[in-house]
């Protein structure tokens, strides 16, 4: 039972071009998520995160999209740049818990490519 | 100054031993967690532990145990490893209480093989 979902594995886009990556959740409890992004042999790094009383967050090139009504979260990339090629992940939780017995639940991950 | 170090990188083992992965995190958090990716790339949530609690995911058989020496350490002992073990085991720590400035910091991961 895919809590949240990443229905695209991958994703290419050129150089300088907008990436976005989408994601869905089902479970109606969750109200924190967050992106985090992994190179290989490396743990995932987070990236940027949003609650649910919000529907957009902005840090620099990075922006996050909540629609709460459709239980749909994005992450724009804009410009994309050589080095944001890694595979992202959505993950999500009930901030209530306090991320402790639930922990974040993630998506499989997309691996996005940014072509020169 | 790595913030949050496991050891060793890769682990090759044989059914039945008993194998420990250790972890440690120097950013002061208070919770501390396992996670494990499997061969399908998911990142589940095998155990969260503070000073106060210890929060195991009921999926995961007892032959794991976390072990927590201090609360910059939190250790993970296996026991009788089985070939499904495969996987990539990630530790991560954060302040109690995940908030929007406290996000989850991962190791590197332990890439786990039985044969």
């Amino acid at each position: 039972d895919q809590q949240v979902k990443q229905n695209s594995p991958s994703l290419s886009v050129q150089e300088g071009r907008i990436s976005i990556l989408n994601c869905d959740y089902t479970n109606s409890m969750f109200d924190y998520f967050l992106w985090y992004k992994k190179y290989p042999a490396e743990g995932p790094t987070f990236l940027i995160s949003i609650s649910s009383i919000k529907d957009k967050n902005e840090d620099g090139r990075f922006t996050v999209f909540l629609n709460k009504s459709a239980k749909h979260l994005s992450l724009h990339i804009v410009p994309s740049q050589p080095g944001d090629s890694a595979v992202y992940f959505c993950a999500a939780s009930r901030l209530e818990s306090g991320g402790g017995a639930d922990g974040l639940t993630f998506g499989k991950g997309t691996h996005l490519i940014i072509q020169p | 100054d790595t913030a949050v170090s496991q050891t060793p990188k890769y682990l090759v083992t044989q059914m039945g031993n008993d194998k420990s992965i250790k972890c440690e995190q120097n950013l002061g958090h208070d919770t501390m967690y396992w996670y494990k990716q499997d061969s399908k790339k998911f990142l589940k949530i095998m155990f969260s532990y503070n000073n106060k609690e210890l929060i195991i995911n009921e999926t995961v058989p007892n032959r794991f145990s976390p072990k927590s020496p201090d609360k910059a350490h939190l250790n993970l002992h296996i026991n009788s490893l089985e070939l499904g073990d495969s996987a990539v085991y990630f530790c991560a720590s954060s302040l109690l209480g995940q908030d929007y400035n406290s996000p989850l910091h991962f190791g590197n991961g332990t890439r786990l093989t039985v044969t």
